[in-house]
């Protein structure tokens, strides 16, 4: 499979603490992204690396990107209950012009 | 600005009847695509099109078809509804063909085959 792989499946932590997920893919890509999905929603575009990206940053959340290791990970800083949800990663291969979406990994914030 | 919209939200089928899942677009996107998301697995593509007049099988094609007369609607039709078809579905749009851009999502179709 082509798809990023997210770890880990899911992640309890208390508002006001990091959290810290990791997506893995197999092939080489053009760009990497990560989404959020609140529960019964659609997903939501948080952050795209470009392969000759190595760190980037938006408000709370830091992606960073190894392609040496074909691994990305996604920080989000001082959590919020509102940052309660799905998150995935979608890798674009240079070759192909499509998505592939990992099983994401399941965040719980406790107030 | 609407983004994607997907019609309907909630569907029940009976096995073997068929239906058309909506999907409109009002961002002038090239790039537009189907998903469907099942517990544990992600999501799947099922189709996708880089424009008008063109689409092409992901990863979960069978059982669905496309087609892509404008640039704002991607329909998605079930043939003949199995209860292996159960889920829920997306609709994606993206500025860019080669993927080089964000996607946007619709807030998704449950359907429920029984």
């Amino acid at each position: 499979s082509q798809q990023g792989e997210e770890d880990p499946q899911a992640l309890s932590i208390q508002e006001g603490e990091n959290a810290t997920m990791n997506c893995s893919y197999k092939t080489s890509i053009n760009n990497l992204q990560w989404y959020r999905q609140n529960s019964g929603r659609g997903l939501v575009h948080l952050i795209l690396i470009r392969s000759n990206e190595r760190e980037k940053h938006s408000g709370r959340l830091r992606v960073t990107l190894d392609t040496s290791k074909k691994s990305s990970s996604l920080l989000i800083t001082a959590s919020r209950a509102a940052d309660t949800a799905s998150y995935f990663c979608a890798t674009v291969p240079y070759n192909f012009n499509k998505f592939y979406f990992g099983s994401g990994t399941k965040l719980n914030v406790k107030p | 600005n609407a983004g994607v919209t997907q019609t309907p939200k909630f569907q029940v089928l009976k096995t073997g009847q068929s239906m058309t899942l909506q999907c409109a677009q009002d961002m002038n996107h090239e790039y537009m695509s189907w998903y469907r998301q099942d517990p544990g697995m992600g999501l799947r593509l099922i189709h996708y099109s880089v424009g008008a007049g063109i689409t092409d099988q992901g990863e979960v094609p069978n059982g669905y078809n496309v087609s892509r007369s404008t640039t704002e609607d991607f329909p998605l039709r079930l043939l003949s509804a199995a209860p292996s078809q159960t889920s829920v579905y997306f609709c994606a749009s993206s500025y860019s063909r080669t993927g080089g851009t964000e996607a946007f999502f619709g807030q998704g179709t449950r359907l429920t085959v029984v």
